[in-house]
């Protein structure tokens, strides 16, 4: 079963408008937490960060948070562009254990005009 | 400001033929790791390099090797290629060598198809 599980696989939405992408982990014991954007044709590209202390941050329009009692994050974009669309990644990293980071699938966005 | 280049962007093999994609990162990052991106499914770690001069196996390392030439270069090599390695391979490197400590650079992928 993947320690990383992503909602939606995908959605499309209006250019200006919010959406907010989920992110359930099982990863234990847990070290941080990682949003990549994936831009079509291209490597992923990191976000922002998420430990065990923080519960939100914001990257622009782009706000991360983190619940570590349920073990969720979400990414929540706001005024949605054009520039958006693209996959959006969750990657957890373990405290220890072996050298690997377990990675979600992807939310696939489309924004449209 | 290169980051991590990889080499070539594309590739047709035929199965049985073999190959090197080559990998390179010139932010003196100490480890560096080769990925495959299928459809449907998350980024699965082949293989890794933690440090110059040390590689270990991911998760799917089988019909691949690596070398770390040295700190910037990472390669991965098919010796005899098969179709189910038809995918998009993304070299990455990161500053230190506990993966998750700091941020994953990656390069733009190579897309191979085995025919």
């Amino acid at each position: 079963k993947n320690q990383v599980e992503q909602s939606p696989q995908s959605l499309i939405i209006l250019e200006g408008k919010n959406c907010t992408l989920q992110c359930n982990y099982t990863v234990s014991p847990f070290s941080n937490l990682r949003w990549y954007k994936q831009d079509t044709g291209r490597g992923p590209v990191s976000l922002t960060i998420m430990t065990f202390s923080e519960n939100t941050k914001s990257n622009g329009r782009y706000t991360a948070t983190l619940d570590a009692d349920t073990k969720q994050s979400s990414l929540h974009i706001t005024a949605s562009q054009l520039s958006d669309s693209a996959s959006y990644i969750c990657v957890v990293s373990a405290h220890r254990g072996n050298n690997r980071l377990a990675f979600g699938k992807g939310n696939q966005v489309v924004v449209i005009p | 400001n290169a980051g991590v280049t990889q080499t070539p962007k594309f590739q047709v093999l035929k199965t049985g033929q073999s190959m090197t994609l080559q990998c390179a990162q010139d932010m003196n990052h100490n480890s560096m790791y080769w990925y495959r991106q299928d459809p449907g499914m998350g980024l699965r770690l082949i293989y890794y390099s933690a440090s110059e001069g040390t590689t270990d196996k991911g998760e799917v390392p089988n019909g691949y090797n690596v070398s770390r030439l040295n700190k910037r270069e990472f390669s991965l090599r098919l010796e005899s290629a098969a179709p189910s390695q038809t995918s998009v391979y993304f070299c990455a490197s990161s500053e230190l060598s506990r993966a998750g400590n700091s941020p994953l650079h990656f390069g733009n992928g190579t897309r191979l198809t085995v025919t």
